[in-house]
């Protein structure tokens, strides 16, 4: 099993593109996550699919949008980018919503926004 | 205020010392206390969860909970240099339909041969 894979590793956008960062999982889980980790911040939520065919903001939405494509597949566009998007992002999924506490994680994608 | 506060480091101690990583949080919800390590340019995995108030061992790691102050700490005896990585703890309360989770800023621990 590959577990959670992220593409692309990298990314760097000039100010107002768009770009999406697409996620996958092979452990059949239910639940998915976007997050986004800064220096200092640990990571924030920025939307989360608890089931296929829902998807909830999480603590930073603001400039984030996400479709939930499968039960395999979470991807999170940017319709324009801006330098505080500068970041790196993780998708996590996790077995069961409510129950389970242990969410994997995929690699990360470096964005850097100019 | 964050609701989880968690020292920055870095965290430099000599190879075989012990190593204590705490988190302060503010939401008395919180029951699922979960320590992630994460190498560099990685993504976090999971290194221990506990329940509710207590310790709990496995191997060299010691997490330990303390609800009544809102504290919880993760223990490394014997430290090596392969534990040099980034610790984030991270907390849930019971009734959490999406599961997620609150982390910690993370605290950035070296170990020097």
């Amino acid at each position: 099993n590959a577990g959670v894979t992220q593409t692309p590793k990298f990314q760097v956008l000039k100010t107002g593109q768009s770009m999406t960062l697409q996620c996958a999982q092979d452990m059949n889980h239910n639940s998915m996550y976007w997050y986004r980790q800064d220096p200092g911040m640990g990571l924030r939520l920025i939307y989360y699919s608890a089931s296929e065919g829902t998807t909830d903001k999480g603590e930073v939405p603001n400039g984030y949008n996400v479709s939930r494509l499968n039960k395999r597949e979470f991807s999170l566009r940017l319709e324009s980018a801006a330098p505080s998007q500068t970041s790196v992002y993780f998708c996590a999924s996790t077995e069961l919503a409510g129950s389970s506490y242990e969410q994997y994680f995929g690699p990360g994608t470096r964005l850097t926004v100019t | 205020q964050k609701e989880v506060e968690q020292d920055p480091g870095p965290l430099s101690v000599p190879e075989g010392a012990i190593v204590s990583l705490n988190c302060t949080y503010s939401n008395s919800a919180f029951q699922y206390f979960m320590w992630y390590r994460q190498y560099s340019r990685k993504g976090p995995e999971l290194l221990m969860y506990t329940y509710s108030s207590g310790n709990k061992e496995d191997g060299r790691f010691t997490a330990q909970v303390d609800k009544s102050s809102k504290y919880i700490s993760l223990f490394i005896r014997d430290s090596q240099p392969s534990d040099s990585a980034t610790y984030l703890c991270a907390m849930k309360g019971w009734d959490n339909a999406g599961n997620m989770l609150t982390f910690g800023g993370g605290t950035r621990l070296m170990v020097k041969p």
